[in-house]
């Protein structure tokens, strides 16, 4: 069953960090690259980062840029999001999602997500 | 720009049809993609590059872009079809991905 499964998410303090995981099962892994896409209460969705399927770049939403990154472990079919100096405005359901097509495609299509994970950042 | 607009808040009637649209110089360049959304789940995809749907999404979703305005139908629309749509693309240097805001629609 191809599935993605967000783990990792909690209540954080203001500057403090958490890293979410994303551990997938049911596809070949290694050959897509992987986004993280968040939807703060009561909002839209927004777009976070994308990691390429063998790890070598990754790109990132201005609001994040600097104190999130994205990674990728392939022996462990698992995507990281490592996030620092988190703000109150980070407080979303993050997802993790799957784009439709391999390796050096890049899309914004996606076939695949998670269930969602939430991190709260409140004092 | 680099952004996304969607219509405001949108009722059909059981069995009616409604279009949807996502506005941004974006769409000159790159397909939208549209997704639905409900409480709690995960959002779905219902329509990709020009007009083409997953499987198990019905006919009655199709999608066309013209020029900077990608527009999304439901012809016949059902209850199951109430939810939020979102439209994505990216932006102009195709690195970043957009999501427009959103647009709830009521059956």
């Amino acid at each position: 069953q191809v599935q993605l499964m967000e783990s990792g998410g909690g209540v954080v303090q203001p500057g403090k960090s958490l890293r979410l995981s994303c551990a997938a099962s049911g596809f070949a892994f290694s050959s897509y690259a992987f986004h993280w896409v968040r939807q703060a209460p009561g909002k839209g969705l927004e777009w976070v980062a994308v990691v390429s399927y063998d790890g070598t770049n990754d790109f990132y939403a201005d609001s994040v840029k600097g104190r999130f990154t994205i990674s990728r472990d392939n022996s462990e079919n698992t995507v990281y999001l490592q996030m620092n100096s988190l703000r109150p405005e980070d407080t979303a359901v993050y997802y993790c999602a799957r784009p439709y097509c391999v390796r050096d495609c890049y899309s914004h299509t996606y076939d695949i997500w998670g269930q969602g994970t939430l991190v709260t950042v409140s004092a | 720009s680099s952004e996304l607009t969607q219509d405001p808040p949108v009722s059909v009637a059981l069995g009616q049809t409604v279009r949807i649209t996502c506005q941004g110089d974006s769409l000159r360049n790159f397909y939208a993609t549209w997704y639905q959304h409900k409480p709690g789940q995960a959002p779905k995809l219902v329509m990709y590059d020009r007009n083409d749907r997953p499987s198990g999404i019905p006919d009655r979703f199709s999608g066309s872009t013209s020029r900077s305005t990608a527009s999304l139908t439901i012809t016949g629309a059902q209850a199951e079809d109430e939810g939020d749509y979102y439209c994505n693309s990216r932006d102009r240097s195709g690195q970043r991905v957009l999501f427009g805001g959103g647009t709830k629609v009521t059956v």
